[in-house]
């Protein structure tokens, strides 16, 4: 079965210091992967996705993420963190056949301190 | 498109009462998921749905739940009798199937914030 690992319950950053989030997953074969964005009170919103090519994948608000599949890894970065950026990020893996299910890991909480 | 639509946005409700949470999805969209959201549990999945039929209920906690998906743009998750421990966000969220056979990321609706006193 698929599965996902954020290490980082909270982390916290200053504003304009560069973000690293980690997630690991767990899937027999080439994965789906995703990285979502919760601001309070709201649902979740996609930052960017990697289906296949290119292993490093550009998203919105400026993040990145690269997928490394001799580490099981795919993070997420940011080289300059802004105020508006404090909102919980799930890291998510989708099964690449059959019926789709994706399981989505339990979140980092980010805080930007100024 | 508006995105996908949840209602209501906020419920109260007393114990043992029923509540029916619903939602609409993207349309065009094949696929329908209805997750759950607490502190302490995190994101969880509990029933998904492909052209209408349920696909995978495993994570419906119990028969206390059940969700239903008359036709391609609306379906309901519903909770008989309430209990104070269902208190959670409830989020429904749709996708599709690429012709390649792969399929697209979820879009996720606002969420129901459901609380059972």
């Amino acid at each position: 079965a698929q599965s996902v690992t954020q290490p980082d319950i909270h982390i916290t950053v200053s504003e304009g210091a560069s973000l690293e989030l980690r997630c690991n997953y767990s899937y027999g074969a080439t994965p789906y992967l995703f990285w979502y964005v919760q601001s309070p009170g709201q649902g979740l919103q996609l930052l960017l996705k990697y289906f296949s090519g290119d292993t490093l994948v550009q998203g919105i608000k400026g993040f990145e993420a690269e997928f490394k599949r001799s580490q099981s890894s795919f993070n997420l970065r940011k080289p300059s963190v802004h105020w508006s950026d404090a909102a919980e990020y799930f890291c998510a893996v989708g099964n690449s056949g059959g019926y789709q299910k994706v399981t989505f890991g339990i979140g980092t909480k980010l805080q930007v301190i100024p | 498109d508006a995105g996908v639509i949840q209602s209501p946005r906020h419920e109260v409700t007393e114990m043992g009462q029923e509540v029916t949470l619903r939602c609409k999805p993207i349309s065009g969209h094949d696929y329908l998921f209805w997750y759950r959201q607490t502190m302490m549990r995190g994101l969880e999945l509990l029933i998904y749905f492909n052209n209408n039929v349920p696909i995978d209920d495993s994570g419906m906690p119990e028969d206390r739940f059940s969700a239903k998906m008359p036709n391609a743009s609306f379906s309901t998750l519903k909770i008989q009798p309430s209990e104070p421990r269902d208190s959670a966000v409830y989020f429904c969220a749709s996708s599709f199937t690429w012709t390649s056979g792969g399929f697209y990321e979820q879009y996720f609706g606002p969420g129901t914030r459901l609380t059972v006193t």
